[in-house]
């Protein structure tokens, strides 16, 4: 059965401090697709990023980056130099092209705050 | 355009009533969740509709009863619940639903009930 980690409950930063949320995944198919989303205080999903499992390069966007290991089965998020209005909770999440069911896992969730 | 709206944005009701929730999207998308998320937890899968039929139901309660009038809507209508039931209800869409897994899911801003 799939499961998605966050390991990382509340991270807390300073302004300017670069920031990495961890994700390791678990799945028996060849073909998964990961994403992250950010829900800030407004309660709103925000789609961040899509990586399918034959798609190893990482991936920046602005202050963003992520890095996608399938060795390690991980799919981690970078935000650099973090802003305030990073503050949010993030969840990484797992799609399976296998199974009948075709629902995301979430994961548990990492808090995210920055402080000024 | 990525957006999905709810309305309302918050509703308080008694265990006796019967009200509705509401979802629409403008992006052509053919699949539509329904989703209910406790503080602090990730999103729980309750329902997916695709091409305006009903194609999953998470063993959700019959309390809760979906309704997808035509492709840009959807509807929760609640009856009799519980004080438990208090949670954010998220809405999502996607381009499709149960193809590869691979769709990525639109969220809306979400309906926070309260049930006294």
């Amino acid at each position: 059965a799939q499961k998605v980690t966050q390991a990382q409950t509340e991270i807390s930063v300073v302004e300017k401090e670069d920031v990495t949320l961890d994700c390791v995944y678990e799945t028996r198919d060849t073909t998964y697709y990961l994403f992250w989303y950010k829900q800030p205080p407004s309660g709103e999903l925000v789609f961040l990023i899509r990586r399918n499992s034959f798609d190893e390069q990482n991936e920046i966007s602005g202050r963003y980056s992520w890095n996608f290991q399938k060795s390690t089965s991980s799919f981690n998020f970078t935000i650099t130099a973090s802003q305030v209005v990073d503050s949010a909770v993030y969840f990484c999440a797992l799609s399976e092209a296998g199974t009948g069911r075709r629902a995301l896992t979430f994961g548990s969730g990492t808090r995210l705050q920055v402080q000024p | 355009d990525t957006e999905v709206t709810q309305t309302p944005k918050h509703l308080v009701m008694g265990m006796t009533n019967k009200k509705s929730l509401k979802c629409e999207q403008h992006m052509g998308h053919r699949a539509m969740y329904w989703y209910k998320q406790k503080a602090k937890k990730p999103p729980e899968l309750m329902f997916v509709y695709s091409y305006e039929k009903l194609s999953i139901n998470e063993s959700v309660p019959s309390r809760f009863s979906p309704e997808c009038p035509n492709s840009s809507l959807l509807n929760l209508h609640l009856h009799a619940l519980q004080p438990e039931d208090s949670a954010l209800y998220l809405c999502a869409s996607s381009q499709s639903h149960g193809t590869s897994g691979s769709e990525t899911q639109y969220f809306g801003p979400g309906t926070r009930l309260l049930v006294l």
